[in-house]
């Protein structure tokens, strides 16, 4: 079945940009029409949706960090990757990437990530 | 942005006794983009419900979901050990995902 994993620094400066990514194994990025997802959670906190891409590279950002999130999608590699821009500790958080059902269907977030720790400090 | 409220925060019952969890929509959701997910600790979420009532693939039927508008409800029938978690509602609006602030339920 269709599993992901996260990858990426574990440990990034302030004012840096943070690169994770989400390699897709047991089934192609591009079958049926999914969008895949990445979402944070602040240690002890809730969850935090970032934004979405689809195979075709249009994406959705939450409007709190557009400004500073770029999604995009490597097809060939069945990875998709997340950067955010000019972290601060704040945005110290472990990162999932999700598969996200077809908007046409219910937009839920079926398989998720084991997730990653990212902490930003110097 | 719809803001979602969960109550309680936490919750404690023991195994056996019902739970339900509320959450509520600052505005009206629509039903087929209402989810709740359940995470315990060191673990990602796992979908329970999706649509409002659905269970997803795997999940015992002592879960249901329910609710229409701006006010939903998770229930648990008969608590399992296994059920003691953090539970999430989540909807999709506007091109838009948020999440409640997540309700514990813990063992009595």
């Amino acid at each position: 079945q269709v599993q992901l994993q996260e990858s990426g620094p574990g440990l990034v400066k302030p004012s840096q940009t943070l690169s994770l990514t989400c390699t897709v194994s047991g089934g192609s990025i591009s079958s049926g029409s999914y969008y895949w997802s990445w979402i944070r959670q602040p240690a002890g906190k809730g969850l935090e949706w970032i934004g979405r891409i689809y195979t075709s590279g249009s994406t959705n950002y939450n409007p709190s960090l557009k400004s500073r999130v770029t999604i995009s999608v490597d097809t060939s590699k069945n990875q998709f990757s997340l950067k955010l821009s000019s972290v601060t500790a704040a945005d110290t958080a472990v990162y999932y990437c999700a598969r996200t059902r077809p908007i046409f269907v219910d937009n839920a977030f079926d398989i998720w990530g084991q997730g990653t720790m990212v902490t930003v400090s110097s | 942005e719809i803001v979602l409220t969960q109550s309680p925060g936490t919750l404690s019952l023991s195994p056996g006794e019902r739970a339900t969890l509320s959450c509520r929509a600052s505005q009206s959701v629509s039903s087929s983009y209402l989810a709740w997910y359940q995470q315990k600790p060191g673990q990602a979420p796992r979908l329970l419900i999706y649509g409002a009532s659905s269970r997803a693939t795997g999940i015992p039927d002592r879960f249901s979901g329910s609710g229409s508008g701006t006010d939903f409800t998770l229930t648990i029938s008969r608590l399992e050990p296994e059920d003691f978690a953090v539970y999430y509602c989540q909807q999709y609006g506007s091109s838009f995902f948020t999440f409640g602030q997540g309700t514990r339920l813990e063992i009595k």
